[in-house]
Order: C-alpha cells, then structure tokens, then sequence
C-alpha cells in the first residue's frame, strides 16, 4: 500500500534555531516530491524535487531527495515565527499524489 | 489573478440533505482534484479529474461524486452527507498529469450534524 510518513509530527523551536523536517514514501509509480507549507489556508508550493541528491534551495529553505533510500528532507535554518506553520510531503505518481500527514512546526520568540 | 476558488467557504448541514461544494480555476489546467483534510491524517485525496468526462476514485471516494464537465469546474457532491464527512475540503488543480504542483482553492469547512 502506498504511504507517506512524515517526522517529526510536531516540533517547537526557538528564534534562530535550524530544523530538519523528514519525509519518506512508498509510492507505486513515484514521479517526484513535492513540500507544501500550510498556514491559516490552502497550502503553498515550495518545492518540488525529481532528481537524487539534487538540493532545491529557495531563502533559508532547502531540500533535498534520496530516491535509493525513499525519503527526503526539508531544512530552514534561521528559523522566524513566520515560518509557523504545517510543512506537507506528497509523493506524486503518474496520476495522484498522495500527502504525509504533515510536521507541526512552532517558532517561539 | 490565477487561482481556484471554493464555494462556500463554511457550510453547517443536517445528515441526509443532499449539498454541493463548487470548485473553478481560471488557469486551464487540465488537472483537478478534491482532498479532505482532517486532525492527523493529513490531505487525503477522495477524486480526480485528468480533463473533461475523465475521472477516477482517490483513496476515500464513499460517499462522494463528482463531475467534470467543463475544463475549469469540479464540483463535489455529497448526496446524502453524513457526520463522518465533516471536514476541511480542499480543490486543487495543476496543469499536465498529477506530477505538477497543485493550487489549492482556501478550503471549504463542512459540519453535517
């Protein structure tokens, strides 16, 4: 059964700190990855990723995809209270794309 | 200004009376789909739409139909809600196959009582 599974679910930091949100999957007919950021709304597209070992950076934000090892990583460093928020994986196959259950991430002043 | 767009946005209901959730984007994509979205669960995707008259089933389809008779609206039809089905309900759409990123409608709020 395909599956994607996020870690951690909920994570508090501080101003500044950096952080690691995971993803993994186990998805028939995988195409890419893809990480949505959801605030009060819909969630946002930041990024989407299709090729191993390849970094996507955009600001503080970086990620990268292992598809040996079926997962990928998500890192803000300098962390702000903008960036509170539910982070979303989603493995996208030919014809759906099926979503993690998501990382709480909470930036405390 | 490209988006998808919900209606309405916030429904409160009674088990049984049939309603429908709109769903239109203006970007001509080609791609449509519903999700609800509940307390850890995530996104779970309940049907799909690859172009006009083509849909299939997501992972949670009971309960649901939809349609797809014009490029840009998917509404979501509930014939006969039932309290299971509240939730946060989300539309989504992306040009080419399900590969794409998505936009996402601002999600529509069902409480069926």
């Amino acid at each position: 059964e395909d599956k994607v599974v996020q870690s951690p679910l909920s994570l508090v930091v501080h101003e500044g700190d950096t952080v690691t949100l995971n993803c993994s999957y186990e998805v028939t007919n995988f195409r890419s990855l893809l990480w949505y950021k959801q605030e009060k709304k819909a969630p946002t597209f930041l990024f989407m990723l299709t090729s191993s070992g390849i970094e996507k950076k955009s600001g503080r934000l970086s990620s990268i995809l292992d598809k040996k090892e079926l997962f990928s990583i998500l890192n803000i460093t300098t962390t702000q209270t903008g960036d509170s928020a539910v982070y979303l994986c989603a493995a996208s196959t030919n014809n759906d794309m099926r979503f993690g259950a998501g990382t709480r991430l909470t930036v405390k002043p | 200004e490209a988006q998808v767009t919900q209606n309405p946005r916030y429904l409160i209901t009674v088990t049984g009376k049939k309603l429908t959730v709109t769903c239109s984007q203006n970007m001509n994509h080609e791609y449509m789909s519903w999700y609800r979205q509940d307390p850890g669960l995530g996104l779970r995707q309940i049907y799909y739409s690859m172009n006009v008259e083509v849909t299939d089933k997501g992972d949670v389809p009971e309960g649901y139909k939809v349609s797809r008779k014009e490029k840009r609206n998917f509404p979501l039809i509930l014939e006969s809600p039932s309290p299971n089905q509240t939730s946060l309900y989300f539309c989504a759409s992306s040009s080419g196959q399900g590969a794409m990123p998505q936009h996402f409608g601002d999600g529509t709020r069902l409480s069926i009582l």
